[in-house]
C-alpha cells in the first residue's frame, strides 16, 4: 500500500522568513495531493492541494510542487505569520482496483517565532 | 453552517465498556469517515462510507464497528473499549473521492 513520508516533524522559523514541508509518496498511481493545517483543538483544515497533472499550485503566501518522477511534493509558505503556526499534515489519494484510499503523512508542528 | 458535528467531545471508559461515538453533517456530501489520531502517527482511516447504504474497512479496523444511519450521519462504536483505542477520533465527510474532506473538532477518548 501506499506509504507517506513527511520531514521535518517539528520546524522553528521567525516570522517573516519561509517556511518548506517535504514529504514523499510511495505508489506512482498516487494522483492527488492534499495539505491538511491542524490547530490546536480543532480538527484538521484543507490549505491547498494538487492533482498529478499539474507541477505546481500556489495560493498567496502557500504554495505547492509536485515532482512524480521523485515522487515527493512540498508545501512552501512565504512571509510567515503567527497563525501560520500549527501542525501540517501532507497526504496522498490512490485509487486501486476500485479501492479510494487517502493516506497521511506523520504531520509537522511548525512555530512560528515573533 | 455547523459541517460536520461530533458528540460527545471528551469521554472516558473503563476496560470492556462499550460507546459510540456520533458524527452528522449538513452539507449534503456522499462521503463520510472515521480517523483517529495518535502521537507521531497522523492521522488513519478506521473505515469510510462511500455513499449512503455502503461501509468499507480502512487501515485501522479492529475493535470497531460503524452505521451509516442516512445521508447525514455516520457512527462509530466500540464494542468492548481497550486501552490501546485510547486516542482522538475525527470524523469528516466529503462531496466526493478524492477532494477535500471537512473534519469535525474532534473526539478525546481515554479507555483505562
Amino acid at each position: 500500500g501506499e506509504n507517506v513520508e513527511q520531514h521535518p516533524s517539528t520546524l522553528s522559523v521567525q516570522e517573516g522568513d519561509s517556511a518548506v514541508i517535504k514529504c514523499t509518496y510511495s505508489d506512482s498511481a498516487s494522483n492527488y495531493f492534499p495539505w491538511y493545517k491542524q490547530e490546536l483543538g480543532k480538527g484538521p483544515q484543507l490549505i491547498i492541494d494538487i492533482r498529478s497533472n499539474v507541477g505546481e499550485k500556489k495560493d498567496q503566501r502557500i504554495a505547492v510542487t509536485l515532482n512524480k518522477t521523485a515522487k515527493h511534493f512540498s508545501l512552501h509558505i512565504t512571509e510567515t505569520q503567527p497563525e501560520d503556526s500549527a501542525v501540517y499534515f501532507c497526504a496522498a489519494h490512490t485509487l486501486n482496483f476500485g479501492n479510494e484510499k487517502l493516506t497521511f503523512g506523520t504531520g509537522t508542528r511548525l512555530t512560528i517565532i515573533p | 453552517n455547523a459541517g460536520v458535528t461530533q458528540t460527545p467531545k471528551f469521554q472516558v471508559l473503563k476496560t470492556g465498556q462499550s460507546m459510540t461515538l456520533q458524527c452528522a453533517q449538513d452539507m449534503n456530501h456522499n462521503s463520510m469517515y472515521w480517523y483517529r489520531q495518535d502521537p507521531g502517527m497522523g492521522l488513519r482511516l478506521i473505515y469510510y462510507s462511500a455513499s449512503e447504504g455502503t461501509t468499507d474497512k480502512g487501515e485501522v479496523p479492529n475493535g470497531y464497528n460503524v452505521s451509516r444511519l442516512n445521508k447525514r450521519e455516520f457512527s462509530l462504536r466500540l464494542e468492548s473499549a481497550a486501552p490501546s483505542q485510547t486516542s482522538v477520533y475525527f470524523c469528516a465527510s466529503s462531496v466526493r473521492q478524492p477532494g477535500e474532506l471537512f473534519f469535525g473538532e474532534g473526539s478525546r477518548l481515554t479507555v483505562l
